[in-house]
């Protein structure tokens, strides 16, 4: 099975900072990386798919990039709405696996 | 608009069984494969099942392979998942998924103790 490795596991941040997440993959999965937002007692909302391309409706402060093994989530200026939890996913091969998520919390 | 609603989860025993049930609308079920994927108490993702759309390609995690059954019903716009031999660690809420898990369910609460 690919796994799925996050970091930080949880971040502190203020209004306006610009906070970057990085996911790590235990093998080559080219672009097939997906970021999603949870909130609690939410279900989880894909933010991006194919490591870098933003779902309809995702504000364009959130971007992603990387390809290969190493990803990064981007949100470029914080908002109130986006304190949550950030997983990435590896949707290369079955078992999709999920990174343990990282919580980013307000400062 | 995509709508999934699960429905079926409840208090059970260990080694009991459960059948869930997601109702599918706003879009072609009948063309998309679909996933379960779960989540237990304070804890992270784990995707447990996928069906292709007409249901000839399925998979399941280790966890729960040979345990579970994942199944759908197009003239229905139906998916399921029975589980059998409920174990302490497959309490969760449970989510129906879109096949690029690009739409999620609400989800649904299995909780197995005694």
């Amino acid at each position: 099975d690919i796994q799925m490795t996050q970091s930080p596991s949880s971040v502190s941040a203020s209004v306006g900072d610009r906070v970057t997440i990085t996911c790590r993959a235990s093998q080559d999965i080219a672009g097939w990386l997906a970021w999603y937002q949870q909130k609690p007692g939410k279900a989880p909302k894909l933010l991006i798919y194919s490591a870098s391309s933003l779902q309809s409706g995702v504000p364009s402060r959130f971007s992603g990039s990387g390809s290969g093994t190493d990803f990064t989530l981007t949100i470029s200026s914080l908002q109130p709405e986006d304190f949550a939890t950030y997983f990435c996913q590896q949707a290369n091969s079955f078992p999709y696996t999920f990174g343990q998520g990282t919580k980013l919390e307000i400062k | 608009e995509v709508q999934l609603v699960e429905s079926g989860g409840t208090l059970i025993q260990p080694g009991g069984s459960l059948r869930l049930s997601c109702a599918a609308s706003g879009f072609a079920f009948a063309t998309f494969g679909m996933n379960w994927v779960r989540q237990g108490p304070g804890k992270g993702l784990e995707w447990i099942s996928y069906i292709s759309a007409g249901g000839s390609a399925i998979y399941y995690a280790d966890s729960v392979k040979g345990r579970f059954t994942i199944s759908r019903d197009n003239a229905k716009n139906s998916l399921y998942l029975q589980m059998n031999s409920l174990r302490d660690e497959d309490t969760a809420v449970y989510y129906c998924v879109r096949k690029t898990l690009d739409y999620w369910g609400q989800g649904t609460l299995v909780t197995v103790s005694s």
